[in-house]
């Protein structure tokens, strides 16, 4: 079956720690996208990329890296930068023409100790 | 800057009740218009999506919305509600002409429908 994994389903770091979060997907979709899910705050775009070894700023980058080095793959860094953390994750993939829905992984839980 | 605005961020109804969920954008050109449903424990799935025609556009499990251009809204409906469509809800925009394929969400409404 073709779709978005995410791992692992539940992340625990200690402060001050860099973590990255696996994102792949089989469905040789062009985009792939990062957001960051907070309750009453909806889906923040952290990162998209179009291509592969290109990505793009989103809304809330700050204190979180990405790579594109294969289309399949786009792991997300959180850095020690970052200063809340805490989140739920969800990697996020579609066609490369901007017209077509989103495909979601499952999330990433990610909790700072 | 564009945004996508839900007003309603929970709403409680009781099974056979009918429902609309607002969804307004702030963008003046053409838009790609998408809802997306997180049932608890799951991942966002399409419920219905829009990009040009007919502006009622039909999803799964009996849910529709209408695309007012006139008032940069894009609601959702259902005539019935069940208890297996208590979840979350969120509306989601693409600017089409944006150059980028960037989709900006709303903040989600929490429906709960009580048996």
């Amino acid at each position: 079956d073709g779709g978005i994994t995410q791992s692992p389903k539940y992340l625990f770091r200690k402060e001050g720690q860099n973590v990255t979060l696996s994102c792949e997907q089989n469905l040789n979709h062009d985009a792939m996208y990062w957001y960051r899910q907070d309750p009453g705050q909806g889906l923040r775009l952290i990162y998209y990329s179009q291509i592969v070894n290109d990505f793009q700023k989103g809304d809330i980058a700050e204190g979180y890296s990405v790579s594109r080095e294969k289309k399949e793959s786009f792991p997300l860094t959180v850095t020690s930068a970052q200063k809340n953390p805490t989140a739920f994750y969800l990697c996020a993939s579609s066609r490369g023409n901007g017209n077509q829905p989103q495909h979601f992984g499952d999330g990433t839980r990610l909790s700072i100790l | 800057a564009q945004s996508v605005s839900q007003h309603n961020h929970h709403v409680i109804l009781s099974e056979a009740a009918s429902l609309e969920l607002g969804c307004n954008y702030s963008y003046g050109g053409t838009v790609n218009l998408f809802w997306y449903v997180q049932y608890p424990g799951q991942h966002l799935q399409l419920l219905l999506k829009y990009f040009s025609g007919d502006p009622l556009v039909k999803g799964i499990k009996g849910f529709e919305a209408e695309f007012i251009k006139s008032k940069f809204s894009f609601n959702l409906r259902k005539p019935s509600v069940q208890w297996s469509d208590t979840a979350e809800y969120f509306c989601a925009v693409i600017p089409f002409d944006s150059g980028t394929y960037k989709y900006i969400f709303g903040t989600g409404t929490r429906l709960k429908v009580l048996a």
